[in-house]
């Protein structure tokens, strides 16, 4: 049981440069997630998805796309990255809740995160 | 919107001895979970512990508790016995208990410093 991964760990790209991240997970989880982390600031939700073939943009969605294709995976593509877009990545997985209770907590579970670089 | 807000940066305690860090949230939400998670140098997130807003009673995990203050919107994180490993960066974060896929909110972490 490998949890969530992420590919790459690290990238370094120049202005205007495309790449994808890639988010795995084996835990059938269905929520998705793709953070981003800062200095000085705490994770912030880029995009998110609650299954397969949904997106959600979240708090700072401008110059990144996502696609669901599968359940197990959610890919985080930014297509003219821009040094403004340095930061590291965390992508993040759990089950819906099923109901108000505490039994029916779901804990959202995090990859070990890409440390991005745009140049 | 929410928010959640950690008014100290940094903060450091002696090994053995007890540290206390704070954490605010605004919402207008009756029902939520509260949570602290640990990222040491490896940057990987711990969750270190939760409450949910609907429990009066506070959360206890061997040497972490909380203080959940609902009316104040306070939720703070008392380490007990700090020991090395306890260094890292915490992060107060907040989620709805609502089931639309809600996400994260975080504040802007603690820098934890834990010396011999």
């Amino acid at each position: 049981n490998a949890g969530v991964t992420q590919t790459p760990k690290f990238r370094v790209l120049k202005t205007g440069q495309s790449m994808t991240l890639l988010c795995a997970q084996d835990m059938n989880h269905e929520y998705m997630y793709w953070y981003r982390q800062d200095p000085g600031m705490g994770l912030r939700l880029i995009h998110y998805s609650v299954g397969e073939g949904t997106t959600a943009k979240g708090e700072v969605p401008d110059g990144y796309n996502v696609s669901r294709l599968k359940k197990q995976n959610f890919l985080l593509g930014l297509e003219s990255a821009a040094p403004s877009q340095t930061s590291v990545y965390f992508c993040a997985s759990r089950s819906p809740t099923s109901g108000r209770y505490f039994w029916s907590y779901n804990e959202q579970f995090f990859g070990p995160g890409t440390r991005l670089t745009v140049l | 919107a929410q928010t959640v807000t950690q008014s100290q940066p940094e903060m450091s305690v002696q090994e053995a001895e007890t540290v206390t860090l704070s954490c605010t949230y605004d919402t207008s939400e009756s029902d939520y979970y509260l949570f602290w998670y640990k990222q040491p140098p490896s940057r990987q997130m711990i969750l270190v512990i939760r409450q949910e807003a609907y429990k009066q009673q506070n959360a206890t995990e061997n040497r972490f508790s909380v203080n959940f203050q609902k009316a104040a919107k306070s939720f703070s994180l008392k380490i007990s016995d700090s020991q090395l490993g306890d260094a890292a960066m915490y992060f107060c974060a907040y989620r709805s208990a609502d089931n639309s896929g809600s996400r994260l909110t975080f504040g802007e972490g603690t820098q934890l410093t834990v010396n011999p």
